[in-house]
């Protein structure tokens, strides 16, 4: 089975300053698909960034990316210019490239770790 | 386009009573999953469907707990004894095909008294 550990259960940046999210995850699988999801406090799972595994060139999304180490399963998220509408929950979640009965398989998600943006 | 649509979006209920969240997918989207978030748990995957077939229901939790697809655009998760360790909120999500991201509903509140 997947497992995804996020190391930091708080996180805290200045506004306008970069912070880097960490996120493992152990799988014995070549093709997978890697997510960051934000949750703030309306409790919206939000999708961040996405991130296929057989590319090498990390995903980016305006002021979010990933550095993306296959070879060290590890997937973290930096947030450039924070902002103060950043400020939520951040789950790193992992799916499996296998598709199932013509569909997609589940996501495995980490903890989390909550994002305080301050002033 | 409208999103993934759940209801309600808050249950409160008394143990021992039979509960039924609601999931309207989006249109045209094949697959079809439910999560559970508690604090204790953080987020974990129930069951999930794929052009309205159960293709995995390992972390439905206990017989009281039953998912179902009664067409492609609609779907139910019932808890048939409720109890107070089922507080949590629940999520639907929908994906379109294989590769693409899931879209998640805003999620049911569970309150059992």
């Amino acid at each position: 089975a997947q497992t995804v550990t996020q190391s930091q259960p708080e996180m805290s940046v200045q506004e306008a300053e970069t912070v880097t999210l960490s996120c493992t995850y152990d799988t014995s699988e070549s093709d997978y698909y890697l997510f960051w999801y934000k949750q703030p406090p309306s409790r919206q799972m939000i999708l961040v960034i996405r991130q296929e595994a057989y590319k090498q060139q990390n995903a980016t999304e305006n002021r979010f990316s990933v550095n993306f180490q296959k070879a060290a399963k590890s997937f973290s998220l930096k947030i450039s210019d924070s902002q103060l509408g950043d400020a939520a929950m951040y789950f790193c979640a992992y799916r499996s490239g296998w598709y199932s009965g013509g569909g997609a398989d589940g996501l495995t998600f980490g903890k989390g770790t909550h994002l305080i943006i301050q002033p | 386009d409208a999103g993934v649509i759940q209801s309600p979006r808050h249950e409160v209920t008394e143990m021992g009573q039979e509960v039924t969240l609601r999931c309207k997918l989006i249109s045209g989207h094949n697959s079809l999953f439910w999560y559970r978030q508690t604090m204790m748990r953080g987020l974990e995957l129930l069951i999930y469907f794929n052009n309205n077939v159960p293709i995995d229901d390992s972390g439905m939790p206990e017989d009281r707990f039953s998912a179902k697809m009664p067409n492609a655009s609609f779907s139910t998760l019932k808890i048939q004894p409720s109890e107070p360790r089922d507080s949590a909120v629940y999520f639907c999500a929908s994906s379109l095909t294989g590769n693409q991201p899931q879209h998640f509903g805003d999620g049911t509140r569970l309150s059992i008294l």
